[in-house]
């Protein structure tokens, strides 16, 4: 059975540029949900995908957008990275039509902007 | 204010201690509750879910407090494998889950 993973690995990208960070869910979950985890903090909420929408976003701004595709992968897109940005990226992923609202995660991607 | 608050530690406890960790959330609305564990540089991973009527799971026990709204973990006979950081997170709308910023244990032999 398997889990979530997630790509690239790491990634260091230069101020100003774009990145792109790609998740596969869990086989069997149809719901997809980014976060960022800066060092000495927990996750924070980006958004939640579903049924190829985004279903929720916590506080970030409109530079942070994502996607879902119909096998229910998803994108996570960064414009115009800022210093700030470098994070650990991590996607979940649950069942919408499970009563537990469990989520899993994936290894992350450790994104460095210099 | 922060939704989850949870006291950052670090507990340093001997193996076979019992050590508990609480955390509050601030939204009464809240629906969902889970305590998650994380190793140095690893992703969370789901420890259990958290209900009204308190749960166990071999030497951990779980306990909500909607009233006070907090949300306890109780963990026996420690390990040394144990020494992780210990992440409260809270789900709102069953889709929108909040964090703490974890409380780091360490179990010395």
């Amino acid at each position: 059975d398997a889990g979530v993973t997630q790509s690239p690995t790491h990634l260091i990208k230069t101020r100003g540029q774009q990145v792109t960070l790609r998740c596969s869910p869990k086989s069997g979950h149809d719901t997809v949900s980014w976060y960022q985890q800066a060092l000495g903090q927990g996750p924070q909420f980006i958004f939640q995908y579903y049924e190829e929408e985004e279903r929720q976003r916590g506080n970030f701004p409109d530079r942070f957008s994502g996607h879902q595709f119909p096998n229910y992968s998803s994108e996570l897109n960064v414009n115009a990275l800022l210093l700030g940005d470098s994070a650990l990226y991590l996607c979940a992923s649950s069942l919408s039509s499970g009563s537990s609202y469990e989520q899993y995660f994936g290894p992350g991607t450790r994104l460095t902007v210099t | 204010r922060k939704e989850v608050e949870q006291d950052p530690g670090p507990f340093n406890v001997p193996e076979g201690a019992t050590v508990a960790f609480n955390c509050t959330y601030s939204n009464s609305a809240s629906q969902s509750f889970f305590w998650y564990r994380q190793d140095c540089r690893k992703e969370p991973k789901l420890l259990m879910s958290v209900y009204s009527s308190g749960n166990e799971d071999g030497r951990f026990t779980a306990q909500l407090n909607r009233a006070s709204q907090y949300i306890s973990l109780l963990i026996r006979d420690s390990k040394l494998s144990d020494s992780a950081t210990y992440l409260c997170v809270v789900g709102y709308n069953f889709n929108k889950f909040y964090f703490g910023s974890g409380t780091k244990l360490n179990v010395k032999p």
